[in-house]
């Protein structure tokens, strides 16, 4: 099994809603992360969290909040986006073993009214 | 600072000929890793396949292959026998050792015409 999931697939919120992207793997792997990627472009990652502890925020505006509750889960709370927060948001989970590999989500598209 | 170069936004290839994208990277480690990876429209992200800087020998998964030249620091993907579903984006990316930052390039799109 080598499949991240995540949830919703599609998300519409106004600027003034709360809500939350949700991942999930079950293969053991300790590192995870979120990306945001805009058409044709790389992803960019936003935050990394290794043993459940965030490791890596690239700057990102707070009104992205990650959340790791256990090994195998992944949250990005969302608060008060923009419209330029209108994006594809991938999850992505990594084998910390010798093959080093990522393993990304099919992602959420998100677009902020 | 860890860069990944993809010189061509856009390539276009015949259905069942060869293509080669190109893909230039610099640091100053030794050990760490190559990947490719394969976004089609409006899918998933999945890796095509892996190099490790510390092996000579070229990956090789099925139709696609590598050219991996470690004193150039560069990292070509060969795709023979080209198929319609070859068509997507496609992704450099490099990893350092163990270190949880995966560096993407800018990425190809790869057209396939029938």
């Amino acid at each position: 099994d080598t499949e991240v999931t995540q949830t919703p697939k599609h998300l519409v919120m106004g600027m003034t809603n709360k809500k939350s992207l949700k991942c999930e793997q079950h293969m053991g792997h300790r590192a995870m992360y979120w990306y945001k990627q805009k058409a044709k472009k790389p992803p960019e990652l936003m935050f990394v969290y290794s043993y459940e502890k965030l490791s890596i925020n690239e700057s990102v505006p707070s009104r992205f909040s990650p959340e790791c509750p256990n090994s195998s889960l992944l949250n990005l709370h969302l608060h008060a986006l923009q419209p330029e927060d209108s994006a594809l948001y991938l999850c992505a989970s990594t084998d910390t073993g010798s093959k080093n590999i990522q393993y990304f989500g099919a992602g959420t598209r998100l677009s902020v009214l | 600072a860890q860069t990944v170069t993809q010189s061509q936004p856009e390539m276009s290839v015949q259905e069942a000929e060869t293509v080669t994208l190109s893909c230039t990277y610099d640091t100053s480690e030794s050990d760490y890793y190559l990947f490719w990876y394969k976004q089609p429209p409006s899918r998933q992200m999945i890796l095509v396949i892996r190099q490790e800087a510390y092996k000579q020998q070229n990956a090789t998964e099925n139709r696609f292959s590598v050219n991996f030249q470690k004193a150039a620091k560069s990292f070509s993907l060969k795709i023979s026998d080209s198929q319609l579903g070859d068509a997507a984006m496609y992704f450099c990316a490099y990893r350092r050792g163990n270190f949880n930052k995966f560096y993407f390039g800018s990425g190809t799109k790869l057209n396939v015409k029938p």
